[in-house]
């Protein structure tokens, strides 16, 4: 089945620094990936669509310059989080678009500013 | 703009009750609708997808059923077992041309009783 690996599962960075997580598709091509995130006991809320050689398109809200995504191959998209701050704290989990069958998710990012 | 409801938000019942959890969503031309599992800090996992054009899809003890004129779509558990606690998404997927973005419901927490 498709496999979306990302990493890493969890990180803990100090206030104003930058965190890069990584997603990858392992038996499958994503020329689409979409990226969310979740805090606690909520659901998940789409944050930008990745296209594999073109600029990502974010939703309303988000912060373009501060949740930096590249998608430079059809296996390969990364979300760098930059100048965290605490209340940037979440769950973050992306996902791959495989024809037939639907949407394959990562198994997310715990990210925790201190 | 698509909003997803699921009902009920949480749910607690003895082993081997049947379920039936319940996902409505405003917009009716969706592409198809795909329902998810997620374990506490884990990512998602693909349980059942059904595309527009059809009523259902049965994977094992899971039946999922779509109405997509009412905007409504069922999952149904049958003889549940302590394994299937987790928190059930149901995620209708917009067509390609308005981005093919999946949107979330809040989810439905269930506690399944030895």
């Amino acid at each position: 089945g498709a496999v979306v690996s990302q990493h890493p599962s969890w990180v803990i960075c100090k206030s104003g620094t930058s965190v890069k997580i990584e997603c990858r598709s392992l038996d499958f091509q994503a020329t689409t990936m979409f990226w969310y995130r979740q805090f606690p006991k909520q659901s998940l809320m789409l944050m930008a669509t990745s296209n594999e050689g073109s600029k990502a398109t974010y939703e309303q809200g988000v912060e373009k310059d501060k949740f930096l995504i590249n998608h430079a191959s059809l296996t390969l998209s990364t979300l760098t989080v930059t100048s965290a701050h605490p209340e940037d704290s979440s769950f973050y989990i992306c996902s791959g678009l495989r024809s037939n069958y639907g949407y394959t998710f990562g198994s997310g990012t715990r990210l925790t500013v201190v | 703009k698509q909003e997803v409801t699921q009902i009920p938000a949480a749910l607690s019942v003895p082993e081997g009750e049947n379920l039936v959890l319940n996902c409505s969503f405003t917009d009716s031309a969706i592409y198809n609708l795909q329902w998810f599992r997620q374990d506490p800090g884990k990512g998602l996992t693909s349980l059942l997808l059904i595309q527009s054009s059809q009523r259902e899809q049965t994977s094992g003890r899971l039946n999922a059923s779509l109405d997509k004129s009412s905007g409504r779509s069922t999952l149904y558990i049958a003889a549940s077992q302590p394994g299937d606690s987790a928190t059930y998404l149901c995620a209708p997927q917009q067509g390609y041309n308005q981005g093919g973005k999946l949107i979330f419901g809040q989810g439905t927490e269930l506690s399944v009783k030895p």
